[in-house]
């Protein structure tokens, strides 16, 4: 069955560092997505993006976040800038034409300290 | 969209069948219902998705009776490893918008 496959699983960031979040959408899906999780609350959406840009973006994706699609196949989430509450779980999802639905990664861990 | 209510939390035996019932009374006619599950650490996964009546794959049923205000995600038998959180979703038809995750319900299986 195919994955979508994040890198990496758990990362560790001082604040004001910046951070990079990588995933591998299914190679034929055409939406991608980032949502976060932190500990103990709901699942958030991020932003998605379709034809090399975004298509929609939640009010908690400001100037601090940027997404990019560098190569064809890895799908990207930059956080400049760190800070505590950023610690959560981020997902990454794609999604193909067809009315189904979405196809999470496993997730990074990412705690600021 | 719609706004979703379930059970906070549901605890079951293995082996028996579980009901989680959703009720989404502001359903809109090009909406669909959705479930998706989340164990501990992992992103959700989707289960099931449904416009109306039944509908049935290898690992649920999903019924919508016809007033769509409502949706029961059935699991046939439950084993320790269906501990997880079930979400109920609606979702617009393209499909594609952002999914909003409401606090799902956590469901307990006890040997």
């Amino acid at each position: 069955e195919p994955e979508v496959t994040q890198t990496p699983s758990h990362q560790v960031t001082q604040m004001g560092q910046e951070v990079i979040l990588r995933c591998v959408p299914i190679s034929n899906h055409l939406y991608f997505y980032w949502y976060r999780q932190i500990l103990g609350q709901k699942v958030e959406f991020l932003v998605s993006f379709y034809n090399n840009e975004i298509s929609e973006k939640s009010e908690i994706f400001d100037d601090q976040f940027s997404v990019e699609r560098p190569d064809g196949s890895n799908f990207t989430l930059k956080i400049r800038s760190t800070k505590l509450e950023d610690s959560a779980m981020y997902f990454c999802a794609s999604l193909d034409r067809a009315l189904y639905g979405y196809t999470f990664g496993s997730g990074t861990r990412l705690t600021v300290v | 969209l719609a706004k979703t209510t379930q059970p906070i939390s549901m605890d079951s035996y293995e082996g028996q069948e579980v009901n989680i019932t959703c009720s989404h009374n502001n359903i809109a006619t090009n909406d669909y219902i959705t479930w998706y599950q989340q164990f501990p650490s992992q992103g959700p996964r989707f289960i099931i998705q449904g416009y109306k009546t039944k509908v049935t794959n290898e690992v649920a049923s999903l019924f919508i009776p016809a007033d769509r205000k409502s949706s029961t995600l059935s699991l046939p038998r439950v084993s320790l490893s269906d501990t997880a959180v079930y979400y109920c979703l609606v979702v617009i038809d393209t499909g594609r918008r952002a999914l909003t995750f409401g606090s799902g319900t956590r469901l307990q299986v006890q040997p």
